[in-house]
């Protein structure tokens, strides 16, 4: 079964408008983390968003923000305001044993295009 | 703002030949990783470690695979006999503990097997 499920292979956002990535999980841990990274054309992957399986509230880092649903397994993205920039490729993931060096587990990945 | 730094951005080698991938972690991160991407596909674990010697490693990091801290800040992940599934995108992680154990990613090293 897949750990890490993103069901939107591409998804479309006018410039300036806000988009939602979405992303649902599958554990049967109490104490996991949530991710989010980005990763453009050049290659590289880049840490949007962090959300613990026990925090309360929504993680927020400038335009992104966390949607954790956590009764429905579910972490998706929020991306405010987009950007051209924000063209790329979204990985959710998620670390099981939310400590040490447990590795991520990502899921297949959601190709944003933002349109002018 | 530091950085995984990894070397070198491509590598091409022939299929049999061993090929050693280097990554400088950031200074006061304690674990470190690797990962790869199969072209179009997810980004896969391989292996972590941490205090020396690997912590957890995956099914694909089968006995053609090593790592190694040989001085205070390389890591460098070896493919002993290179074969043309290997070809993928290897990338370098770091965290600190705690504070979420944010993995911060290198650029990459794009590996083509020929």
């Amino acid at each position: 079964a897949q750990k890490i499920t993103q069901t939107q292979p591409g998804m479309f956002v006018q410039e300036k408008e806000a988009v939602t990535l979405d992303c649902t999980y599958d554990t049967s841990d109490q104490s996991y983390g949530l991710f989010w990274y980005k990763q453009p054309s050049s290659g590289e992957m880049i840490f949007l968003i962090y959300q613990g399986s026990y925090d309360e509230q929504n993680a927020t880092e400038g335009r992104y923000s966390l949607n954790f649903q956590k009764a429905r397994k579910s972490a998706n993205l929020v991306i405010s305001a987009s950007q051209l920039g924000d063209s790329a490729m979204y990985f959710c993931a998620m670390r099981e044993r939310n400590s040490g060096n447990t590795p991520l587990v990502f899921g297949k990945g959601t190709r944003l295009s933002v349109i002018a | 703002e530091p950085e995984v730094t990894q070397t070198p951005s491509h590598q091409v080698t022939q299929m049999g030949q061993e090929v050693i991938l280097r990554c400088v972690p950031i200074s006061n991160h304690l674990y470190f990783y690797w990962y790869r991407q199969i072209l179009g596909q997810k980004v896969e674990f391989l292996v972590s470690f941490y205090n020396n010697e690997i912590s957890e490693k995956s099914e694909i990091f089968d006995d053609q695979f090593s790592v190694e801290r040989p001085d205070g800040s390389n890591f460098t992940l070896k493919i002993r006999s290179t074969k043309l599934e290997d070809s993928a995108m290897y990338f370098c992680a770091s965290s600190v503990a705690g504070g979420g154990n944010i993995q911060y990613f290198g650029a990459g090293t794009r590996l083509s097997v020929l």
